[in-house]
């Protein structure tokens, strides 16, 4: 069965600092990694994936994110933050290993705060 | 514009009754899902489809009921036997490569509120 977890409901910081959105998952065999923005009142915005290759991915508005196999992780990070980055950040995983249907299972959300 | 569309935007309905949400894309993707965010819970699968009048039901099918008559729409019908209702709704849409699927699209959502 897969599963991800983000271990914090909520991650203050403040304008300029580095941030730093925890996400952990469990598969039976390689994952398919991915993280979304949703802001107020919309729908998921995708941000950046995983899918094979180098373990540091970059995407949109200068976020990243680092594959770790040995501590299953995937972790989001920006080396500063703004105060437009504040919104709920989803981690999703899909599981490459066929377990009776090619499913996305999302975390429960982080919602970011960025202060001035 | 290529994108995916939901309507209506907010949605009022009297206990017993069922509606429809509707959920259209142009963006050419095989498949498409439905999922339902409740505040602190994230995303739940409710329903989806990776081809035409094809759909597998997701984590939280009951109540709930869902067509694919044409590539282009995914419209979820909430019907009365769904006891919680309230909730955002929101649609997506992906490609397919081979056995491997692509990042999700979203809609805008529908916000339903059971009166």
């Amino acid at each position: 069965a897969q599963s991800v977890a983000q271990p914090e409901d909520q991650v203050n910081v403040a304008e300029g600092n580095p941030l730093t959105v925890k996400c952990t998952y469990s598969v039976s065999g390689n994952p398919y990694l991915f993280w979304y923005v949703q802001y107020p009142n919309r729908g998921l915005q995708f941000l950046l994936k995983y899918i094979t290759g180098d373990n540091l991915v970059k995407g949109s508005y200068g976020f990243e994110a680092e594959f770790n196999k040995s501590q299953t992780s995937f972790h989001l990070k920006k080396p500063s933050a703004l105060v437009s980055d504040s919104a709920l950040y989803f981690c999703a995983v899909r599981d490459t290993l066929y377990t009776g249907g090619f499913k996305t299972i999302f975390g429960a959300g982080t919602r970011l705060f960025v202060k001035a | 514009d290529g994108g995916i569309t939901q309507s209506p935007k907010y949605l009022f309905r009297k206990e017993g009754q069922n509606v429809t949400l509707s959920c259209e894309q142009n963006l050419n993707h095989d498949a498409m899902y439905w999922y339902r965010q409740d505040p602190g819970q994230g995303l739940r699968l409710i329903y989806y489809s990776q081809i035409v009048n094809d759909f597998q039901k997701g984590d939280i099918a009951e109540g709930y009921s869902v067509s694919r008559e044409k590539k282009e729409s995914f419209p979820l019908t909430v019907t009365s036997a769904q006891k919680n209702p309230t909730a955002f709704y929101l649609c997506a849409s992906s490609s397919l490569s081979g056995l491997q699927d692509n990042e999700q699209f979203f809609g805008p959502g529908t916000r339903l509120t059971v009166l």
